[in-house]
């Protein structure tokens, strides 16, 4: 199993572009996260989704939207990228639901640049 | 809302010495509580987790956590540092019901020769 994929693995955008990250997991989760991390801030929820069709938002979801047309892929979208954007972002995926056997598993990161 | 504090951004230990990483938690109910360490580069690995019964939890690479309801607190220590335990390290609460993670932000440790 490959666990979680993220695409690209770094970017560098210009100040108004637009992109897609796309997170892919094959373990059949339910449920998908997408996180940014900034230096001393640790990290930050944007947006999740409790199944395919389903979104809602987190901690910082202003500038971003998602999408969860498949189970297994969850897309970060920036419609027009500022600079207060560069980050690094982490997809994770879980199996839904709470209890001994909850984890969240992460993917590798994004590392995008907004110039 | 919950939340997470780490008290130490950096924390520096000799190789060989033990190692205690803090971690307080605000939450109203029992918490499931979990600890993440990220090496350089790399996504978050799950260290440990607590969500029941025992209090001092067992985790991988020789790591251990113990809950205290009374400090709230969710401590991580190791008896024995090696210098491959040297990365970030972040303490979480899961408690919104939709099994969301707030994240403190961050310990990195430091292992000097």
């Amino acid at each position: 199993n490959a666990g979680v994929t993220q695409t690209p693995k770094f970017r560098v955008l210009k100040t108004g572009q637009s992109m897609t990250l796309l997170c892919a997991q094959d373990m059949n989760h339910e449920y998908m996260y997408w996180y940014r991390q900034d230096p001393g801030m640790g990290l930050r929820l944007i947006h999740y989704s409790v199944g395919e069709g389903t979104t809602a938002k987190g901690e910082v979801p202003d500038g971003y939207n998602v999408s969860r047309l498949k189970k297994q892929n969850f897309l970060l979208g920036l419609e027009s990228a500022a600079p207060s954007q560069t980050s690094v972002y982490f997809c994770a995926s879980s199996y839904g639901g709470t209890g001994i056997f909850y984890e969240q598993y992460f993917g590798p990161g994004t590392r995008l640049t907004v110039t | 809302a919950q939340s997470v504090t780490q008290p130490d951004i950096h924390i520096t230990v000799s190789e060989g010495a033990s190692l205690e990483l803090r971690c307080n938690y605000s939450y109203g109910a029992t918490p499931y509580l979990f600890w993440y360490v990220q090496s350089p580069g790399q996504g978050l690995q799950l260290l440990l987790k607590y969500f029941s019964g025992d209090t001092l939890v067992q985790g991988i690479k020789g790591f251990e956590a113990e809950f205290k309801r009374s400090q709230s607190s969710f401590n991580l220590r190791k008896p024995s540092v090696h210098w491959s335990d040297a990365a970030e390290y972040f303490c979480a609460v899961e408690g919104s019901g939709y099994s969301t993670l707030t994240f403190g932000k961050g310990t990195m440790l430091l292992v000097s020769p």
